[in-house]
C-alpha cells in the first residue's frame, strides 16, 4: 500500500507540450512538496503546500503550476516544456512543516526531446 | 551556492566494516540535520536526524555525529551490510526559517560482500 504515489513514473514528451504529474499520499499528512533532482543530482525544493495552501514557492518558472484539490493530492502541471525541464521530479509529504522525516514518492523521470 | 556539500560522490566498503559518510554545511543558521537513503528507482527515505543541541544520535547500526564548530556532520554505519548499498543524502534546515531542508548531492555507498 504505497504511502506517496506519483504517476507517471516515466514521461517522454516533445518541447512545447503541456504535461501533468500527479501525486497522492495516504498518510494523512498536512504538508506536501515537489522537489526537482537535476542532472547534478541536487534535490531542490520547488513548492510546498500545507492543507491545500501554498506556503513555499521557490524561484521556479511560472510555466510550473502546482494544484492541490485536497490535502491528499498535489499535482504539478508544466506548460510549454523546455529541454532544461528534463529531470526527476519527486513528490513528498510530511506530518507538519518542521522538515523532519519526509516521505517521498518514487519519482517521475521527465525527458523533454 | 551549495550550502550543503557532500564532497565524496562515492564510497566503497567491505561488508562488516565501518562506512563513514561526510557532509559539510556553510549556513550557520542550520540547526537541524537529516540523512536520507535512496535506492535506485525509489524516492529517498528518512534515515536519521540530529538537532544542533546534540553532537551524537544513534539508531541501531547508524550514528550521526555533529561538529558545529567545523560545520561538519558524518554518518557512521557499523557494521556495513550489502543492503546498505544506496545513495545517502545529507540535508539541513533552519528552524527559524522556512523549515525546508537543503539537500546535498548525495554519496553513493557500495558495500561489497
Amino acid at each position: 500500500d504505497t504511502a506517496v504515489s506519483q504517476t507517471p513514473k516515466y514521461l517522454v514528451t516533445q518541447m512545447g507540450n503541456d504535461k501533468s504529474i500527479k501525486c497522492e499520499q495516504n498518510l494523512g499528512h498536512d504538508t506536501m512538496y515537489w522537489y526537482k533532482q537535476d542532472s547534478k543530482k541536487f534535490l531542490k525544493i520547488m513548492f510546498s503546500y500545507n492543507n491545500k495552501e501554498l506556503i513555499i514557492n521557490e524561484t521556479v518558472p511560472n510555466r510550473f503550476s502546482p494544484k492541490s484539490p485536497d490535502k491528499a493530492h498535489l499535482n504539478l502541471h508544466i506548460n510549454s516544456l523546455e529541454l532544461g525541464d528534463s529531470a526527476v521530479y519527486f513528490c513528498a509529504s510530511s506530518q507538519d512543516r518542521t522538515g523532519r522525516g519526509y516521505t517521498f514518492g518514487s519519482g517521475t523521470r521527465l525527458t523533454v526531446v | 551556492d551549495q550550502q550543503v556539500k557532500q564532497n565524496s560522490p562515492s564510497l566503497s566498503v567491505q561488508e562488516g566494516r565501518i562506512s563513514i559518510l561526510n557532509c559539510d554545511y556553510t549556513n550557520s543558521m542550520f540547526d537541524y540535520f537529516l540523512w536520507y537513503k535512496k535506492y535506485p528507482a525509489e524516492g529517498p527515505t528518512f534515515l536519521i536526524s540530529i538537532s544542533s543541541i546534540k553532537d551524537k544520535n544513534e539508531d541501531g547500526r547508524f550514528t550521526v555525529f555533529l561538529n558545529k564548530s567545523a560545520k561538519h556532520l558524518s554518518l557512521h554505519i557499523v557494521p556495513s551490510q550489502p543492503g546498505d548499498s544506496a545513495v545517502y543524502f545529507c540535508a539541513a534546515y533552519s528552524s527559524g526559517g522556512s523549515y525546508i531542508p537543503t539537500f546535498g548531492r548525495g554519496t553513493s555507498l557500495i558495500v561489497h560482500p
